[in-house]
C-alpha cells in the first residue's frame, strides 16, 4: 500500500463547478499535511498547508481527518487556470515530505 | 521571495557518462533535498541535507551522490548515467520544519 494516495483522475469539470480531492495516508503519526499544486511541466508549488480544524483560502477549503486518515481537497466557482495537477503531501517525520501521486483536474469552458 | 534555481532545464547526456546538476537557493535554508520526478510514480526523494557536509539518504539513492560544501548549493551528481535515470530532476529546500520550495526541474534524458 503507498503511503499517501490519490485518484489520479483526470478530473473533468465545467467552469463554475465545486470539486473535491480526497486522500489518504498510511502513517497515523504524520505530523503535518498539505496540498501543492504542479503545473504541466512546471515545478511544484504550495498551495496551502491543511490544519486540524480545517482551513479556508478564498475559494479553497482543505480539511483533515485524523481518525480516518485522510485530507481533503474542495474547490469552489472552479476557474480554467485551476487547471493543474494536485499534489497530497505529509510529513511523518522532522522535514521528511512523502508525496501522493496526484490528481488532474481539467476545467473546461 | 524564495527563489531556488537548477543549472539547467534540459539535459541530454550519453549513458556512462558523470552527470552533475546543481541547484542554489537564496533564502539560508537549512535543508535541501532533491527529488525526481516519473509519470505514475509521483516525487521520490534521493537525498537530503540538513547542513553543510551532511548528507542522508532518500528512499531511492542508488546510482547517485551529493554534495553540499556550502549552505546555498546542493549537487546531485550520476557517476554513470543509465538509461533509468532519465527523469524530471527536482531540487527543494526550507527553513528548519516548515514546507519545501521547489526549483524549475531539470529534465534529463540518458541517450
Amino acid at each position: 500500500r503507498k503511503e499517501v494516495e490519490q485518484d489520479p483522475g483526470p478530473f473533468n469539470v465545467p467552469e463554475g463547478a465545486t470539486v473535491a480531492f480526497n486522500c489518504t495516508y498510511s502513517n497515523s503519526a504524520s505530523q503535518s499535511f498539505f496540498w501543492y499544486r504542479q503545473d504541466c511541466r512546471k515545478e511544484p508549488k504550495l498551495l496551502m498547508s491543511v490544519y486540524s480544524s480545517g482551513n479556508e483560502d478564498g475559494r479553497f477549503t482543505a480539511q483533515l481527518n485524523r481518525a480516518s486518515q485522510y485530507i481533503s481537497l474542495l474547490i469552489r466557482d472552479s476557474k480554467l487556470s485551476d487547471s493543474a495537477t494536485y499534489l497530497c503531501v505529509v510529513n511523518n517525520a522532522g522535514n521528511m515530505l512523502t508525496f501522493g501521486g496526484g490528481t488532474r483536474l481539467m476545467v473546461k469552458p | 521571495d524564495v527563489k531556488v534555481t537548477q543549472s539547467s532545464r534540459y539535459l541530454v547526456k550519453r549513458t556512462g557518462e558523470k552527470v552533475f546538476l546543481e541547484c542554489v537557493q537564496d533564502m539560508d535554508h537549512e535543508n535541501m533535498f532533491w527529488y525526481r520526478q516519473d509519470p505514475g510514480l509521483g516525487l521520490r526523494l534521493i537525498y537530503f541535507s540538513y547542513d553543510v557536509k551532511m548528507k542522508e539518504k532518500g528512499d531511492i539513492p542508488e546510482g547517485y551522490s551529493v554534495s553540499r560544501e556550502k549552505k546555498e548549493r546542493f549537487s546531485l551528481i550520476l557517476e554513470s548515467a543509465s538509461t533509468n535515470q532519465t527523469s524530471m530532476y527536482l531540487c527543494a529546500s526550507s527553513p528548519l520544519w516548515e514546507t519545501q520550495y521547489f526549483g524549475p526541474g531539470t529534465r534529463l534524458l540518458v541517450l
